[in-house]
């Protein structure tokens, strides 16, 4: 089964830092990777996917990158409402694993 | 737009099976190149994919739950469902139905609001 090694765990930032989470597979998945964001008591929301395509609607300073293993999300300016947990998910196999989760909070 | 809505008992008997429906509006599950899921995720932890049925009806299953789950098509109601068997205390979680729009390996585009399930004697 596919791996998704998520780090850090948590982060704390300040408005207008630029965050970055980083995901790594244990074996090769392409680009077939995606992120998203939840808040508490909510569904996740696709942020990101097939490695960097921004989901419709979902602002600009959200970005992401990686091939192969090796991957990252990255907000370029946090705003007050970024500060949720983020998970990476691997569509490589229908095993859809998923990293264990960035919590983003206000430092 | 698709909605899905999650139904079914909010609390399980130990030994028992879990079932829950997804209810589909806005577009049918019968739709060429769709998949329909379940994801659970413990109070407190992170997402687990439980499995994906395909529109065909072709199913995928998490290789540590495959022993005690069956996901099934309902066409004529518009509507998927989860059946987890010989529960415990560690299958207490919230269960999202989804849906995956964009293919096999597409994210996860579409999530029900979920639906708590605790497994308590």
């Amino acid at each position: 089964d596919i791996q998704m090694t998520q780090s850090p765990s948590s982060l704390s930032a300040s408005v207008g830092d630029r965050v970055t989470i980083t995901c790594r597979a244990s074996q090769s998945i392409s680009g077939y990777i995606n992120w998203y964001q939840q808040k508490p008591g909510k569904a996740p929301k696709l942020l990101i996917f097939y490695s960097s395509a921004l989901e419709s609607g979902v602002p600009s300073r959200f970005s992401g990158s990686g091939s192969g293993t090796d991957f990252t999300l990255t907000i370029s300016s946090v705003q007050p409402e970024d500060f949720a947990t983020y998970y990476c998910q691997q569509s490589y196999k229908t095993t859809y694993t998923f990293g264990r989760g960035t919590k983003v909070d206000i430092k | 737009q698709l909605r899905l809505q999650e139904s079914g008992p909010g609390l399980v008997k130990p030994s028992e099976t879990l079932a829950l429906t997804c209810t589909v509006s806005g577009g049918s599950i019968s739709t060429s190149g769709n998949y329909w899921g379940w994801i659970r995720q413990p109070p407190g932890k992170g997402l687990e994919c439980i499995g994906t049925v395909y529109y065909q009806g072709v199913t995928y299953y998490n290789p540590s739950l495959k022993s005690r789950v069956t996901i099934s098509l309902d066409t004529s109601n518009n509507q998927f469902s989860l059946n987890l068997r010989s529960v415990t205390a560690a299958d207490t979680a919230v269960y999202y139905c989804a849906t995956l729009t964009r293919g096999e390996y597409g994210p996860i585009d579409s999530w029900g609001q979920g639906s708590l399930v605790t497994v308590s004697s």
